[in-house]
């Protein structure tokens, strides 16, 4: 039982351009979204995150976009740049609990 | 200013042989997490610790698996007997106790377990 589906295992865009990953999620208590970048043979980074109270939030180049009612959000990053060609993955915290469910994640290769 | 360490990097064991990982949190983190990376799989929750305290365990497997963290020193998780399925990448996670902050966890760089 999926519950956070990253449903597109690989993105390219080119340098310079915006990429955009998608995540669906299928539990209604799920209440604080995040997305961790991950190189191969280390651990995730955080990258940004987002409270169910809130559509949208910006750090930098990151933007996460929210939509309660079809349970989706985006990570958008503007613009791409080659080192930010990774795995990317959603992952969501229930409320009252504090483990995260990941999504299996989308590789991400920005081109020069 | 140092992350999560996690250690050794790389374990290997034979079948039936003890697996011991251990993770030290960052600085002024009181919440560790422990997840599980199967091959070309997300990351699986496994178990959620506070000092001296099991919070949630709903991940982990009911049998040969444990985890501690203790008052001193770095979290564990043992694996008793292992086999070829635990093969895997194991990660620690840590975060603080500050309200709001506690769900933005930091991840440290894995244990790499490979059961011959």
């Amino acid at each position: 039982d999926q519950q956070v589906k990253q449903n597109s295992p690989s993105l390219s865009v080119q340098e310079g351009r915006i990429s955009i990953l998608n995540c669906d999620y299928t539990n209604s208590m799920f209440d604080y979204f995040l997305w961790y970048k991950k190189y191969p043979a280390e651990g995730p980074t955080f990258l940004i995150s987002i409270s169910s109270i809130k559509d949208k939030n910006e750090d930098g180049r990151f933007t996460v976009f929210l939509n309660k009612s079809a349970k989706h959000l985006s990570l958008h990053i503007v613009p791409s740049q080659p080192g930010d060609s990774a795995v990317y993955f959603c992952a969501a915290s229930p409320s009252g609990f504090q483990k995260l469910v990941f999504g299996t994640g989308t590789r991400l290769l920005v081109s020069p | 200013n140092a992350g999560v360490m996690q250690n050794p990097r790389h374990l290997v064991r034979r079948r039936g042989q003890e697996a011991r990982l251990r993770c030290s949190p960052m600085k002024g983190h009181s919440h560790v997490y422990w997840y599980r990376q199967l091959p070309e799989e997300g990351l699986k929750f496994m178990v959620y610790l506070q000092k001296e305290n099991i919070i949630d365990e709903s991940g982990m497997p009911k049998e040969r698996f444990s985890a501690e963290f203790p008052k001193e020193g770095p979290s564990i998780l043992r694996i008793q007997q292992v086999v070829r399925g635990d093969s895997a990448a194991y990660f620690c996670a840590s975060s603080s106790s500050v309200s709001g902050a506690a769900y933005e966890q930091y991840f440290g760089p894995g244990t790499r377990l490979t059961v011959t």
